[in-house]
């Protein structure tokens, strides 16, 4: 299985300021096809999850230009340029490359 | 409005069964890859199972092969898990979710509120 690992687990941002989340696969999410099926969401308090990022770095219909997503291979970063309060939540990333589809461990973002 | 609503969850004891139900609407449902994701009470997210549009495909984790059942019906917009065998670590919610498009390697772009299931005797 593809093992999906967020740092930090936690991260507490003053408003204005900028985020950061890394997430790492244990094995590339390169596929044959030239595409790197890594996705980011937002899990906002007492909501289903949400798709931020598509594909790296493709954010999906609707989502701020203040999130961008960056990476290649094994390695990838989720940025908030300038962070909201409306940003709170918990942030995974997720790989669709092979089955089991697996998720990160999740980065709990918090407005100090 | 694209929309999935899930149902069906409730308290099972260990060993029982449960059958969830999605509702799609606002597009074409046949068209794109279905799947399952659960989340335990406080815990991250776990996928559970993908069908694909026309349901040649189906995959699904590990702990849930041979007790878990995806399936679909086009016609009634509908999306299926069929729970046999359920466990207390069974217990969570399960959301319904939308992929990309007919791939496997979609984005999950829409998802349902979700549905509690709790397993406990």
């Amino acid at each position: 299985d593809i093992v999906m690992t967020q740092t930090p687990l936690s991260l507490s941002v003053t408003p204005g300021q900028p985020a950061s989340i890394s997430c790492k696969s244990s094995q590339s999410l390169l596929h044959s096809g030239g595409k790197t099926f890594l996705y980011w969401y937002l899990q906002k308090p007492g909501q289903p999850p949400q798709l931020l990022i598509y594909e790296v770095s493709n954010r999906f219909s609707g989502v701020p230009d203040r999130f961008s997503g960056s990476g290649s291979g094994t390695d990838f970063t989720l940025k908030i340029s300038r962070v909201e309060a409306e940003d709170v939540g918990i942030y995974y990333c997720m790989q669709t490359i092979q089955v089991p589809l697996t998720f990160g461990g999740g980065t709990k973002v918090q407005i100090k | 409005e694209v929309q999935l609503v899930e149902s069906g969850g409730g308290l099972v004891k260990p060993g029982g069964s449960l059958r969830l139900s999605c509702a799609a609407s606002g597009f074409t449902f046949s068209s794109y890859t279905m799947n399952w994701v659960r989340q335990a009470p406080g815990k991250g997210l776990e996928w559970v199972s993908s069908i694909s549009g026309n349901s040649t495909y189906k995959f699904y984790a590990d702990s849930m092969k041979g007790r878990f059942t995806i399936s679909r019906d086009n016609v009634k917009n509908s999306l299926y898990l069929q729970m046999n065998s359920l466990r207390a670590e069974d217990t969570a919610v399960y959301y319904c979710a939308r992929a990309g498009g007919v791939g496997l390697n979609r984005a999950f772009e829409i998802w349902g509120q979700g549905t509690m299931v709790t397993v406990s005797s």
